[in-house]
């Protein structure tokens, strides 16, 4: 099994931050990488796909990219609406998540 | 709008079993694959089970093999997962998710989670 390692697990920022979060993989997984967003009570949304693809509907703040073992979710600007945790998950293999990045108010 | 809502947790004792139900809406059903995840606090979150649109392949994770049973009803718009023998470690959120790509196992769309909670 692939084992994803995000990092940090939490994070404070104040809105108009620019915001990274890192996910590694155990071994390459060729961009099959997806980022998810959850706010409490509810179930993730999907925002990125193939690493670096922004799902139809999300705003462009919202960037990935990477390579091989190492991929990274930006957010270009915070907004109050983005502070939620976050997961990336692979699908090289049978799919498995990151332990999460919890985007706190600073 | 996609919606998929889930029903049928709650509290059932080690051993015992429990039917969730996924009511969906909002895009046809019978076109897309489908999949159960659930979520711990201490586990995150964990792919549990894949059916493809007409039923015919199925897959689980290794931890449910034997225990859980998942189907769909076309006809209703609807997605199951029979859980038997449920241990303490099945205690979780349980989401319903679409997965509308032939070939790449992400999750476009999903509930809002039902909880089962397995305790004596």
């Amino acid at each position: 099994d692939i084992q994803m390692t995000q990092s940090p697990s939490s994070l404070s920022a104040s809105v108009g931050d620019r915001v990274t979060i890192t996910c590694r993989a155990s071994q390459g997984i060729s961009n099959s990488l997806a980022w998810y967003q959850q706010k409490p009570g509810k179930g993730p949304k999907l925002l990125l796909y193939a690493a670096s693809r922004l799902e139809s509907g999300v705003p462009s703040r919202f960037g990935g990219s990477g390579s091989g073992t190492d991929y990274t979710l930006t957010i270009s600007s915070l907004q109050p609406e983005d502070f939620a945790t976050y997961y990336c998950q692979q699908y090289q293999t049978t799919p498995s998540f990151g332990q999460g990045t919890k985007v706190e108010i600073k | 709008e996609v919606q998929l809502v889930e029903s049928g947790g709650g509290l059932v004792q080690p051993g015992g079993s429990l039917r969730l139900s996924c009511a969906a809406s909002g895009f046809t059903f019978s076109f897309y694959e489908m999949n159960w995840v659930r979520q711990t606090p201490g586990k995150g979150l964990e792919w549990v089970s894949y059916i493809d649109s007409r039923g015919a392949t199925i897959y689980y994770t290794d931890s449910v093999k034997g225990r859980f049973t998942i189907s769909r009803d076309n006809a209703k718009n609807s997605l199951y997962l029979q859980m038997n023998s449920l241990r303490a470690e099945d205690t979780a959120v349980y989401y319903c998710a679409t997965k509308f790509r032939n070939g790449d196992f992400y999750f476009d769309y999903w509930g809002q989670g039902t909880l089962v909670t397995v305790s004596s």
